[in-house]
């Protein structure tokens, strides 16, 4: 069974800085895909960005960019330029084609950005 | 846009109540999700649907039943609600054959049983 770890249970960062979330996942799989969840305070749970494992491009949405290392499973969100509409928990999430299969998520990471 | 509407978002039941808990989507997708949401633990998968009248039990269904009687609408429910069964509860649905594409998610119903 996929398992998922994000190690980090809360973060904070400085306004404007950057943060990297962490992601680890375990699978036996070559072939998969990987999301970037975010749930602001009482707010709908929406996608950040999503990877494809046979794609050695890492993906990229405007501020937010991933360091995926499939060798190391491994999946880091980085945020640039932090805004204060970032404080959100944030959902690492593994799926395994076909689409049967639900995702995997981690046990999230509660991001609060300071002004 | 997808728009995946939860009936409630809160609801305050007492012990032993039968509970339900309605999600219904707009966009004819055929993959519909339960997941509770609890600090610390993440999102934790109770059933899924890929069909009509079709359910699948995920990785904590102890307790809960669900109900696919139409495309649109998935139904979750708690037989005898007990006060370990307060959380958040999310509902999801995806398209068929669409693993690329992101769940979408309706904006939960936080449920306190007492």
């Amino acid at each position: 069974a996929q398992t998922v770890t994000q190690s980090q249970p809360e973060m904070s960062v400085q306004e404007a800085e950057t943060v990297t979330l962490s992601c680890t996942y375990d699978t036996s799989e070559s072939n998969y895909y990987l999301f970037w969840y975010k749930q602001p305070p009482s707010r709908q749970m929406i996608l950040v960005i999503r990877q494809e494992a046979y794609k050695q491009q890492n993906a990229t949405e405007n501020r937010f960019s991933v360091n995926f290392q499939k060798a190391a499973k491994s999946f880091s969100l980085k945020i640039s330029d932090s805004q204060l509409g970032d404080t959100a928990m944030y959902f690492c999430a593994f799926m395994k084609p076909p689409n049967l299969i639900p995702l995997v998520f981690g046990k999230g990471t509660r991001l609060s950005v300071i002004a | 846009d997808v728009k995946v509407t939860q009936s409630s978002r809160y609801l305050v039941k007492r012990t032993g109540e039968k509970v339900f808990l309605e999600c219904v989507q707009d966009m004819d997708h055929e993959n519909m999700f339960w997941y509770r949401q609890d600090p610390g633990l993440g999102l934790r998968l109770i059933y899924f649907s890929y069909d009509v009248k079709m359910k699948e039990k995920g990785d904590i269904p102890e307790g809960y039943s669900v109900s696919r009687e139409k495309k649109e609408r998935f139904s979750l429910i708690l037989e005898s609600a007990s006060t370990n069964q307060t959380s958040m509860y999310l509902c999801a649905s995806t398209k068929e054959a669409a693993y690329n594409q992101p769940q979408h998610f309706g904006d939960g119903t936080r449920l306190s049983i007492l």
